[in-house]
């Protein structure tokens, strides 16, 4: 089945700097990657998502960049603020939503 | 909106209970899930469904069943609850391809 690896589990950064976070996958059947944002005591939350046939895909201040050779998609968030801070979670699967497999997922910290 | 709705926010039970966590959607979607989140695990598929009487075994499906009577409700059946199943219950459906998380159902067995 399907493995994936997420890097860092903490992430801290200074308010108004960029993030990245990454995440490798095992399958190279997969075809659908989204990420998830999970603020404190709350539901996870879609924030972006890419399919296997485009490299990039941006929203604001958020994008994700995905590398099907390597087996390896990224996301980056720009101009970080304080409402950043969450745990994310990126997911890979061959069948859309149905099948997601997820990361450890990346405690994100803003500092101001 | 896709709403999906678990009825416990917390619950607290004793070791050998029988426990039952549910979960109801509003939409007439098909497909649902069952995840537990524990801290450094990430999120861990134990059961999911297609259809009305249909199941299938996630990742961990061990010490877990489910039911699926009506498609609207899929409920998690812990038959014998243990302390290793004190855990973030979250239930998930999905809508125009994306996966929805309900609220969770944070359980403790004491």
């Amino acid at each position: 089945g399907e493995n994936v690896e997420q890097h860092p589990s903490t992430l801290s950064v200074q308010e108004g700097d960029s993030a990245v976070i990454k995440c490798t996958y095992s399958d190279s059947a997969s075809n659908y990657f989204p990420w998830y944002k999970q603020e404190l005591g709350k539901r996870p939350q879609l924030i972006i998502d890419i399919r296997s046939n485009v490299g990039e895909k941006k929203d604001q201040r958020i994008a994700v960049t995905l590398n099907k050779t390597a087996k390896h998609f990224s996301l980056h968030i720009t101009e970080t603020q304080p409402e950043d801070s969450a745990v994310y979670f990126c997911a890979a699967s061959e069948g859309g939503a149905d099948g997601l497999t997820f990361g450890k997922g990346t405690h994100l910290i803003i500092q101001p | 909106d896709v709403k999906v709705t678990q009825s416990s926010r917390y619950l607290v039970k004793r070791t050998g209970e029988k426990v039952f966590l549910e979960c109801v959607q509003d939409m007439d979607h098909e497909n649902m899930f069952w995840y537990r989140q524990d801290p450094g695990l990430g999120l861990r598929l134990i059961y999911f469904s297609y259809d009305v009487k249909m199941k299938e075994k996630g990742d961990i499906p061990e010490g877990y069943s489910v039911s699926r009577e009506k498609k609207e409700r899929f409920s998690l059946i812990l038959e014998s609850a243990s302390t290793n199943q004190t855990s973030m219950y979250l239930c998930a459906t999905v809508s125009d391809e994306k996966l929805f998380f309900g609220s969770g159902t944070q359980l403790s067995v004491l």
